[in-house]
């Protein structure tokens, strides 16, 4: 039983460039989010999902797109890379929204240069 | 925005000491979180207070919650060298149901 795995756990890119975050959890859970956390800072929101299929906005979530054509994934694009978007991304899961507690990855670190 | 603040950013204490950590927010809520970051890695739910509990408890976990001075606090006893953590708060609350998190309190245990 893995819980929440994100894929990859380090990444470097140059400004301009595009990636792919992958997060996959094997709990049968409906509710996924993307945060990132900056040092200092707490998680802020960018995306989430309540079902496949469907996505909504967060706090942040400008310069990312979100796909969840699958139960399981929740896939967080950058299409143009930018040095402010350097961080920590988090994926969680949970099993509903009605404030349930989260399962999170451990995380991706990404570096834009 | 950040719903809930901690204090103190960082806390050190000795093996065996009690840890406590508090959280403040802002709005109404409907439960309160506790989540455990050990460094490089991802949070872990510790703790939910519902917003009409006062106190919970589990192991050596103690939470309070008071919704009129929109305050919580997070107790651990007999603290361990393991303890060592990066600890925050997350508040539910509003229509969306969305986890609001605080910035975290730094605690280290010294062996």
């Amino acid at each position: 039983n893995a819980g929440v795995t994100q894929t990859p756990k380090f990444r470097v890119l140059k400004t301009g460039q595009s990636m792919t975050l992958l997060c996959a959890q094997d709990m049968n859970h409906e509710y996924m989010y993307w945060y990132r956390q900056d040092p200092g800072m707490g998680l802020r929101l960018i995306h989430y999902s309540v079902g496949e299929g469907t996505t909504a906005k967060g706090e942040v979530p400008d310069g990312y797109n979100v796909s969840r054509l699958k139960k399981q994934n929740f896939l967080l694009g950058l299409e143009s890379a930018a040095p402010s978007q350097t961080s920590v991304y988090f994926c969680a899961s949970s099993y509903d929204q009605g404030g349930r507690p989260q399962h999170f990855g451990d995380g991706t670190r990404l570096s834009i240069l | 925005s950040q719903q809930g603040e901690e204090d103190p950013q960082a806390l050190s204490i000795q093996e065996g000491e009690n840890a406590t950590m508090n959280c403040s927010y802002k709005t109404s809520i409907n439960n309160l979180q506790w989540y455990r970051q050990n460094s490089g890695r991802g949070l872990v739910h510790l703790i939910l207070i519902r917003s009409n509990e006062r106190e919970k408890h589990s192991g050596r976990l103690r939470v309070t919650l008071d919704t009129s001075k929109k305050s919580s606090s997070l107790l651990i006893t007999a603290s361990r060298a393991a303890d060592t953590a990066s600890y925050f708060c997350a508040t539910d609350g509003g229509s969306a149901r969305q986890l609001t998190f605080g910035s975290g309190t730094q605690l280290t245990v010294l062996p």
